[in-house]
């Protein structure tokens, strides 16, 4: 148990619909990562949070948006969602000194 | 963004010594990650190494990190059948953002 939870598991929705998946980072930690997972474009970055602001951006699509609150946790929210947008969303966090990030259990998105 | 590659399968015999290989790009200092992914399972981080760094161990554990070819390893020793997995080589971005750019994942079978 890498402390990074994430919810919820498991989400069926359909296309052109909005989600929000959330994310608990480890205690103490100041930094959110999101990731994607899919099977043909691999693990790849989407966006940083750090203490509440916007890091960096990966490849992040702009129908995707994320935001971190005073608490914390970071939600990502994915809209207009099209069949493609099926994967698995990590999320890590990393303490301040950055060097390890730890991922939670991630939370799998299918779109019919 | 930095190219990081794996080969996609390993087949070892338990109790035989696992080599995962990983090749990446980035020339300037970094530190490099490897993750297990096991099936249904988020990310689990083994172990990093920072790019000045020859090798690190941890118990059956072993990087080696050859900088003049950009080419890193994961040792396995005394491997056994719940170390199967896909285990991930990553590298830290060095531009600011601190994200990892992840390879393919090596899918690791040990045969009992």
């Amino acid at each position: 148990d890498s402390g990074v939870t994430q919810t919820p598991k498991h989400l069926i929705t359909a296309t052109g619909q909005r989600v929000t998946l959330r994310c608990s980072p480890r205690s103490g930690d100041l930094s959110v990562y999101w990731y994607q997972q899919s099977l043909d474009q691999g693990l790849q970055f989407l966006i940083q949070y750090y203490n509440g602001e916007e890091r960096a951006k990966g490849n992040i699509l702009e129908r995707f948006s994320a935001q971190q609150f005073p608490d914390l946790h970071s939600e990502l929210n994915l809209s207009s969602l099209e069949l493609g947008d099926s994967a698995l969303y990590f999320c890590a966090s990393s303490p301040p000194g950055l060097e390890a990030q730890y991922f939670g259990p991630g939370t799998r998105l299918l779109v019919l | 963004g930095e190219d990081v590659e794996q080969s996609l399968f390993l087949s070892v015999r338990e109790g035989d010594s696992s080599v995962i290989n990983c090749t990446y790009t980035d020339s300037s200092s970094t530190y490099l990650y490897w993750y297990k992914q096991e099936p249904g399972a988020g990310l689990q981080l083994l172990t990093y190494i920072f790019s000045n760094m020859d090798m690190k161990q941890d118990q059956r554990l072993t990087v080696l990190l050859n900088k003049k070819d950009k080419h890193l390893s994961l040792r396995i020793a005394d491997t056994q059948t719940g170390d199967s997995a896909i285990y991930f080589c990553a590298e830290r971005d060095q531009t600011g953002a601190n994200n990892l750019f992840f390879g393919t994942g090596t899918r690791l079978t040990v045969i009992p």
